[in-house]
């Protein structure tokens, strides 16, 4: 069935590090690639998003890239912030057949300043 | 922008009573409004996708006579939790989608705790 996987469930870091955070996914139609982050005591925001067009989202200094050859849709930032501190979704939006979002079980990152 | 308001943010009650949630969507038209429930291990279940025109579809393990949702107009949508019991319990978040894309504009989410 259509699922996002995310392996990292936390991530430590120091200001200036570099982020990567794996996200894949799996389906059989072409969806629409999301990543949201989600502060303390609020909803999940969107922070970029990339279809089957345009490959490559940009946002804020971070930036993902859609590869259909592996299936995934890993998000990167070159030198994070605390600010950046946050939890970070990848979903699939998949509308055929009464779908919504798909998420992945999220990404916790910390950074330290 | 696209803001999407929830209310109340949080509620707090007892075991087997209801409590009704209100998702507004602000400067677009939402054409479809799903309705999540965030677990505290931050993992996301899909209650239900709600779309103009169209019948509310559930997920498996919801139900319409347990969590009641309304869509009356693109930029109004409410779910009531029927007979709310601890498992009922987590971050309850509206999702709202306009006609230009496939991403959800999300509300702050409304916190049930259940005594």
């Amino acid at each position: 069935g259509d699922s996002v996987t995310q392996k990292q469930g936390q991530v430590t870091l120091s200001e200036d590090d570099f982020l990567f955070i794996n996200c894949t996914y799996s389906t059989t139609t072409y969806p629409t690639l999301l990543w949201y982050v989600q502060y303390p005591g609020q909803g999940p925001q969107l922070l970029l998003k990339v279809t089957t067009a345009n490959n490559k989202g940009i946002s804020r200094g971070f930036e993902a890239t859609y590869d259909k050859g592996t299936t995934s849709f890993h998000l990167q930032k070159a030198s994070v912030q605390e600010s950046d501190s946050a939890v970070y979704f990848c979903a699939l939006a998949l509308y055929q057949g009464g779908r919504a979002l798909i998420f992945g079980t999220g990404t916790t990152v910390s950074v330290s300043p | 922008g696209a803001l999407v308001y929830q209310y109340p943010r949080r509620t707090i009650c007892k075991s087997g009573t209801s409590m009704r949630m209100e998702c507004q969507a602000v400067g677009f038209q939402a054409t479809s409004v799903a309705w999540y429930r965030q677990s505290p291990q931050k993992t996301f279940e899909l209650i239900a996708l709600s779309t103009v025109n169209s019948a509310i579809k559930y997920e498996q393990n919801f139900t319409q006579e347990k969590f009641p949702i309304s869509h009356p107009n693109l930029s109004f949508s409410s779910m009531t939790v029927l007979n709310a019991y601890l498992e009922d319990r987590g971050l309850y978040l509206c999702g709202a989608r306009g006609d230009w894309g496939d991403e959800q504009y999300f509300g702050p989410g409304t916190r049930l705790t259940v005594l």
